[in-house]
């Protein structure tokens, strides 16, 4: 059983225009959730994090929104550029729920930006 | 500061041959991960070590063994490798338990194809 879902594969945008990655988790004792980006043959990278207690968290071009009460989180970037094409896995822990602090992963969504 | 690298790159194996992926990191981090990703699944968490001289079972540890002699690596052995385990192993490492931190850093992968 998924706990985090990625529910789309892929994802093709413009650039300069919005991406909007989306997320959607089961357990609800995740306190914690992650973005992280992956470049072909190369490791993932963290890219941004937001608390449950936070329904927001920005860092540049990149947004992370939080909606608790429809467990779901989503990611903005803003404006997208050709290099943001890329891998992108929601992840999430429950710090305090037993899992010692270990990530669950989503499938990923694959990011193509189009010149 | 090479951060975490792995060894070998790429891996091609008899079905029934044995295997060590070996995992380095130079950050003097505590603990140590190793995932799989395989198409269409995400990461999914194999072994872990919470430090020196420990280890403990993630998601999918049956196939494998690890073991965390020296705090600075983190080794994954295939005893008697199946067709299944073929996939992309990743390493990583972070100073606290990986869903509790933005900083855990991930190793480049190592290809392994199980013939």
């Amino acid at each position: 059983d998924q706990q985090v879902k990625q529910n789309s594969p892929s994802l093709s945008v413009q650039e300069g225009r919005i991406s909007i990655l989306n997320c959607d988790y089961t357990n609800s004792m995740f306190d914690y959730f992650l973005w992280y980006k992956k470049y072909p043959a190369e490791g993932p990278t963290f890219l941004i994090s937001i608390s449950s207690i936070k329904d927001k968290n920005e860092d540049g071009r990149f947004t992370v929104f939080l909606n608790k009460s429809a467990k779901h989180l989503s990611l903005h970037i803003v404006p997208s550029q050709p290099g943001d094409s890329a891998v992108y896995f929601c992840a999430a822990s429950a710090r305090y729920g037993g899992s010692q602090g270990n990530l669950i992963f989503g499938k990923g969504t694959k990011l193509s930006v189009k010149p | 500061n090479a951060g975490v690298t792995q060894t070998p790159k790429f891996r091609v194996l008899k079905t029934g041959q044995s295997m060590t992926l070996l995992c380095a990191q130079d950050m003097n981090h505590e603990y140590m991960y190793w995932y799989r990703q395989d198409p269409g699944m995400g990461l999914r968490l194999i072994h872990y070590s919470v430090g020196e001289g420990t280890t403990a079972k993630g998601e999918v540890p049956d196939g494998y063994n690890v073991s965390r002699l020296k705090k600075q690596n983190f080794l994954l052995g295939l005893e008697s490798a199946a067709p299944s385990q073929t996939s992309v192993y990743f390493c990583a490492s972070s100073p606290l338990p990986a869903g509790d931190t933005d900083t855990q850093y991930f190793g480049p992968g190592t290809r392994l194809t199980v013939l």
